[in-house]
């Protein structure tokens, strides 16, 4: 069964900073569906990034995603006041057929 | 405008049931692969259920935490998803989201439905 591991658990910044959050897969990915998620307290989860690099709907650019094989980034370039958060990785296509990370709390400094 | 209303959600206690449902509007519904994911309070994202569009027959798919207790369907002409919830344990306690599924994503999500199983 696959994992996603998140680090840091927790991330503590300031607004105007950069921020970049890991997400390490148990196993080489198959395929490249490997997406990123923002979730605001008392708040559905909101899509950022699909398809490992590809910005949802009106997500600002400066949110961006990379990586391959087992090791993915989500990166945000000068961080806003809106932009603290919880964040998830999540991985489609094993057993189950999605997998999430545990999140990382990026918080403000 | 693409929108999911979650709605069923309450109070039950072990052993009982319940049925969520999830009403879509603009997008194609039967096009599209739907999920119902759970978050225990103060915990992370687990996904539950799913169930594909018409270009997968609407198959549906389940987590080993859920099966044989928890079921997806969907009424296409109504728009429709639900989740027929049986055998709760204290554990299914919840807020459960409805999403809508977009190349290995979950693109959209209702605003939640709490479960609360307790005796």
């Amino acid at each position: 069964e696959l994992v996603l591991t998140q680090s840091p658990g927790t991330l503590s910044l300031s607004p105007g900073e950069r921020a970049t959050l890991s997400c390490r897969a148990s196993q080489s990915l198959s395929n490249n569906y490997l997406a990123w998620y923002q979730q605001k307290s008392g708040q559905a989860p909101r899509l950022l990034i699909y398809a490992v690099s590809s910005r949802a709907t009106d997500i600002s650019d400066r949110f961006s995603g990379s990586g391959s094989g087992t090791d993915f980034t989500l990166t945000i370039s000068r961080l806003e006041p809106e932009d603290f958060a919880v964040y998830y990785c999540q991985h489609y296509g094993g057993s189950p057929r999605y997998t999430f990370g545990q999140g990382t709390k990026l918080e403000v400094k | 405008e693409v929108q999911l209303l979650d709605s069923g959600g309450g109070l039950v206690q072990p052993g009982g049931s319940l049925r969520l449902s999830c009403a879509a509007s603009g997008f194609s519904f039967s096009n599209t692969g739907m999920s119902w994911v759970r978050q225990a309070p103060g915990k992370g994202l687990e996904w539950v259920a799913g169930i594909y569009g018409s270009s997968g027959a609407f198959g549906t798919y389940y987590a080993d935490s859920v099966k044989g207790r928890l079921t997806i369907s969907r009424d296409n002409p109504k728009n429709t998803l639900y989740l027929q919830m049986s055998s709760l344990r204290v554990e299914d306690t919840a807020v459960y989201y409805c999403a809508k599924a977009l190349v290995g994503a979950l693109e959209a999500w209702g605003q939640g439905a709490l479960v609360t199983v307790s005796s």
